[in-house]
């Protein structure tokens, strides 16, 4: 059974703190994939990567940046939280290309900044 | 890049009502497609997929969905729902040579008993 773990379910942090989102994945999937969820907005994608220290930008990078250093682990960082990245995170991981696609998730991590 | 709509955010129905949630994408090319299904505190899990073939493709807890080439639609369909089918609905599309996913911004469905 795939399984995706992320560090945290609910985290408090103030304005200007420097925060690690954690996402782990044991089933050896290429595929990382930081999403945020809000109401009415659905999942946008912030960052994804495809091999160890490679990564994409996605929809909605800024003010986030990554890191991949080991396949199974894949960090969201955000360098200095603002209160518009008050926000539900989930992480997603995949295979890649040349098999059967699905992304499996996370059970999120709901973040406030204060 | 590649959009997907899902119309109708919030669905109130009652229990043995049947529920039918629209789903469009804007490319051409060939697609994979996808249901997800989000339960209150859970997290999302995949309630169907389509990659080829029979365009009529059936999930999990009685859901199905039909894949219209022509109209570039996924329509997900239950014929008589649940309470227990509350949940937030997300459409989603992959396109070919691309790893990442395109979601919907999903449909809130409130099944009352």
């Amino acid at each position: 059974d795939v399984k995706v773990t992320q560090s945290s379910r609910y985290l408090v942090k103030r304005t200007g703190e420097k925060v690690f989102l954690e996402c782990v994945q044991d089933m050896d999937h290429e595929n990382m994939f930081w999403y945020r969820q809000d109401p009415g907005l659905g999942l946008r994608l912030i960052y994804f990567s495809y091999d160890v220290k490679m990564k994409e930008k996605g929809d909605i990078p800024e003010g986030y940046s990554v890191s991949r250093e080991k396949k199974e682990r894949f960090s969201l960082i955000l360098e200095s939280a603002s209160t518009n990245q008050t926000s539900m995170y989930l992480c997603a991981s995949s295979f890649g290309s040349g098999r059967i696609y699905e992304q499996f998730f996370g059970p999120g991590t709901r973040l406030t900044v204060l | 890049a590649q959009s997907v709509s899902q119309h109708n955010h919030h669905v109130i129905l009652s229990e043995a009502a049947s529920l039918e949630l629209g789903c469009n994408y804007s490319y051409g090319g060939t697609v994979n497609l996808f249901w997800y299904v989000q339960y209150p505190g859970q997290h999302l899990q995949l309630l169907l997929k389509y990659f080829s073939g029979d365009p009529l493709v059936k999930g999990i807890k009685g859901f199905e969905a039909e894949f219209i080439k022509s109209k570039f639609s996924f329509n997900l369909r239950k014929p008589s729902v649940q309470w227990s089918d509350t949940a937030e609905y997300f459409c989603a599309v992959k396109t070919r040579g691309n790893n990442r996913l395109a979601f919907g911004k999903g449909n809130q469905v409130v099944v009352i008993p």
